[in-house]
């Protein structure tokens, strides 16, 4: 029983254009969700994060959007740049467990110079 | 900060051999996470460590599968009678055990049972 769900195995876009990565999730228990970024031959690295009590957080390129009614967030990068070619994991914990956290199976991206 | 380090980086072994890694995290941190990944899967958690104290196992960490981090600072993970369903990648993470951190991955372990 997959708790987090990213239904886009990939994603391809131009250079310049808007990527936007899609996450669900079926636990209403969890109260904050990370993503992280994935190159080859390299561990996870951590992208962006948002608490449920917000509905946004931005870092730059990175907006990471919550709809906690829809159980569902989403990741935009603007612009997409070629450098940014990676797999992106949704995760998400929530308080009785921090230690925990769960993770979806990956969307990869492609940016197309 | 040197960040988390995993040896080995792969390892190729026949049904049934022993096999152990290990983990060396940020010297900081007091808290050590074991992940698989499997491909085309995310990381799915095993078990973690609050310094030396190993304080939850996933459902998915057979008896074949034992780690241990004796003085709360470099952790191993061995696995007994290796299957070829153990291959994937085993990846370690690291952090201070705040609430809502982010984790510190190391490169990880790819295991291939032969």
């Amino acid at each position: 029983d997959q708790q987090v769900k990213q239904n886009s195995p990939s994603l391809s876009v131009q250079e310049g254009r808007i990527s936007i990565l899609n996450c669900d999730y079926t636990n209403s228990m969890f109260d904050y969700f990370l993503w992280y970024k994935k190159y080859p031959a390299e561990g996870p690295t951590f992208l962006i994060s948002i608490s449920s009590i917000k509905d946004k957080n931005e870092d730059g390129r990175f907006t990471v959007f919550l709809n906690k009614s829809a159980k569902h967030l989403s990741l935009h990068i603007v612009p997409s740049q070629p450098g940014d070619s990676a797999v992106y994991f949704c995760a998400a914990s929530y308080q009785t467990s921090y230690d925990k956290v769960i993770f979806g199976p990956g969307t990869s991206l492609s940016v197309i110079p | 900060d040197t960040g988390v380090s995993q040896d080995p980086r792969h390892k190729i072994t026949k049904r049934g051999q022993n096999v152990t890694f290990r983990c060396d995290p940020i010297s900081e941190h007091n808290r050590l996470y074991w992940y698989r990944q499997t491909l085309g899967q995310g990381p799915e958690f095993l078990t973690y460590f609050q310094n030396e104290a190993q304080l939850e196992k996933s459902r998915l960490l057979s008896d074949r599968f034992s780690a241990e981090r004796p003085k709360g600072s470099f952790s191993t993970l061995e696995i007994q009678r290796t299957e070829q369903g153990d291959s994937a990648m085993y990846l370690c993470a690291s952090g201070r055990g705040l609430a809502n951190e982010k984790l510190f991955f190391g490169s990880g372990t790819q295991l291939s049972v032969l």
